[in-house]
C-alpha cells in the first residue's frame, strides 16, 4: 500500500531564508506526487504535481520540488520565504492499488515565518 | 464562482443530532470524496465515488454515509453526531480520464463542531 511521511510537523524559517520541506513515499509503482498548501481558513490549493515527466517540477509562488526515485523522496523547496508563505503544507501519493486514482496525504507540516 | 463548494461552512450541532454536510461542483468530474482534517493527523478519506451508482468506504466511514443525488452532488451524513466528530471537512473532485492524472480540486471545507 502507498504511504506519505513528513518529516517535521512544524518548520520555522526567517524571511528570506531557504523553505526545505521534506517529503518520502512508499509506492509498489510509478507515483504520482502532490503539494497542496492550505492558507488559514481556507481549502486546500495545488501547488505542484509530479506526473512521471521531468523530475524538477516547479510550481507556484516560486516553490519546486524534485522527484527523487532512489531516495523514495519529494521535498519541496523555495530558495526565499516571504511571509506570505506561512501555511500548512501537504505532500500526497496516487493510491494504484485498489482504489485507483485516490490520494493518499501526509499528515502536514506547518511553515512559519519570522520577519 | 468556485467550481466546488460546499454548504454550510461551519456548523455546531449537538450529540445525537442528525446532519448533513453537502458538496457541489460544476467542473463535470465523475470522481467526488469527502475527507476529514484534525490537527497533526491531516486528510483521511471518509467515503469516496466514482460515479452516480458507485459509493465506496473510506479509512474512516464509521459513523458516516453518503449520497450521490447527481454527477455534480455528493453529500456526507452524520446519522448520530458525536463530538469526536468535530473536525473540518474537504470535500474533493477529479477526473483522471480527463486529465490524465489523479490531482483533485477541494471546497472550501465546512468547519463542524459536535458539543
Amino acid at each position: 500500500a502507498q504511504s506519505v511521511t513528513q518529516l517535521g510537523s512544524h518548520v520555522s524559517v526567517s524571511e528570506g531564508a531557504l523553505v526545505l520541506l521534506r517529503c518520502n513515499y512508499s509506492s509498489s509503482v510509478p507515483p504520482y506526487l502532490f503539494w497542496y498548501v492550505q492558507y488559514p481558513n481556507q481549502g486546500l490549493q495545488l501547488l505542484l504535481k509530479y506526473t512521471s515527466a521531468a523530475t524538477l517540477v516547479k510550481g507556484i509562488n516560486g516553490f519546486e520540488a524534485e522527484f527523487k526515485k532512489s531516495e523514495t523522496s519529494f521535498h519541496l523547496t523555495k530558495p526565499s520565504a516571504h511571509m506570505s508563505d506561512a501555511a500548512e503544507y501537504f505532500c500526497a501519493v496516487g493510491d494504484y492499488g485498489g482504489s485507483q486514482g485516490n490520494l493518499i496525504f501526509g499528515k502536514g507540516t506547518k511553515l512559519s515565518v519570522k520577519p | 464562482d468556485a467550481d466546488v463548494t460546499q454548504t454550510p461552512r461551519n456548523r455546531i450541532t449537538k450529540t445525537g443530532k442528525r446532519i448533513m454536510l453537502e458538496c457541489s461542483q460544476t467542473k463535470g468530474h465523475d470522481r467526488m470524496y469527502w475527507y476529514r482534517q484534525d490537527p497533526g493527523l491531516g486528510l483521511r478519506l471518509i467515503y469516496y465515488s466514482f460515479d452516480v451508482k458507485d459509493i465506496n468506504k473510506g479509512e474512516i466511514s464509521d459513523g458516516y454515509s453518503v449520497s450521490r443525488q447527481a454527477q455534480a452532488k455528493f453529500s456526507l451524513s452524520l446519522e448520530s453526531a458525536i463530538p469526536n466528530q468535530t473536525a473540518l471537512y474537504f470535500c474533493a473532485t477529479s477526473d483522471p480520464n480527463r486529465r490524465g492524472d489523479v490531482e483533485q480540486f477541494f471546497g472550501p471545507g465546512t468547519r463542524l463542531t459536535v458539543l
